[in-house]
């Protein structure tokens, strides 16, 4: 298999206040993990691509110093929404891909966050 | 940018029907990719297509791919009740970068 779990599955929190939420490849080491935010009946919305050790590639618009991104090992990423906002509530979802075939993205299961 | 742009956006149709749902897409790819997601889910991959392939099946999916008009189609074929979901295709931005741009997705509806 290829599992990649996400924790937490939802999370409620203030304006002002920082989130993280981690993403695990559970039976395989993450070559490549990548950060996607999806709005309601909308389509995934690629943030930033990350590699174990080295600094994100985030996408043209998106704020590097709000999503913080740390992949600190082959199997784990976490996205942290710092002073997060009403605008931020989103499904934030993540995806690895491993080797040899990296053409496929394995998800997780995703994170739905409410900023009040 | 988003460079897939779905159609139909919503499908609904009676379980046993096949239900086709298309892809454009505007650049060079080098394949494209076909993903289910269920309502607040994370995606499944259902199937991917290189750009030297036409066709290609999976038990009951079916997808075409046409490189001159830039388009791609996914058939499922005797829909059952838990088909029901978005599916979304899904190309790769650049060669070798691994990113995947993802189309606004169709949105189907199999009714029992």
């Amino acid at each position: 298999g290829a599992v990649v779990s996400q924790h937490p599955s939802w999370v409620i929190c203030k304006s002002g206040t920082s989130v993280k939420i981690e993403c695990r490849s559970l039976d395989f080491q993450a070559t490549t993990m990548f950060w996607y935010r999806q709005f309601p009946k909308q389509s995934l919305m690629l943030m930033a691509t990350s590699n174990e050790g080295s600094k994100a590639t985030y996408e043209q618009g998106v704020e590097k110093d709000k999503f913080l991104i740390n992949h600190a090992s082959l199997t784990l990423s976490t996205l942290t929404v710092t002073s997060a906002h009403p605008e931020d509530s989103s499904f934030y979802i993540c995806s690895a891909t491993r080797q040899p075939s990296t053409d496929t993205q394995y998800f997780g299961p995703g994170t739905r966050l409410t900023v009040l | 940018s988003q460079q897939g742009e779905e159609d139909p956006q919503a499908l609904s149709i009676q379980e046993g029907e096949n239900a086709t749902m298309n892809c454009s897409y505007k650049t060079s790819i080098n394949n494209l990719q076909w993903y289910r997601q269920n309502s607040g889910r994370g995606l499944v991959h259902l199937i991917l297509i290189r750009s030297n392939e036409r066709e290609k099946h999976s038990g009951r999916l079916r997808v075409t791919l046409d490189t001159s008009k830039k388009s791609s189609s996914l058939l499922i074929t005797a829909s059952r009740a838990a088909d029901t979901a978005s599916y979304f295709c899904a190309t790769d931005a650049s060669r070798g970068a691994q990113k995947l741009v993802f189309g606004q997705g169709t949105r189907l509806t199999i009714n029992p």
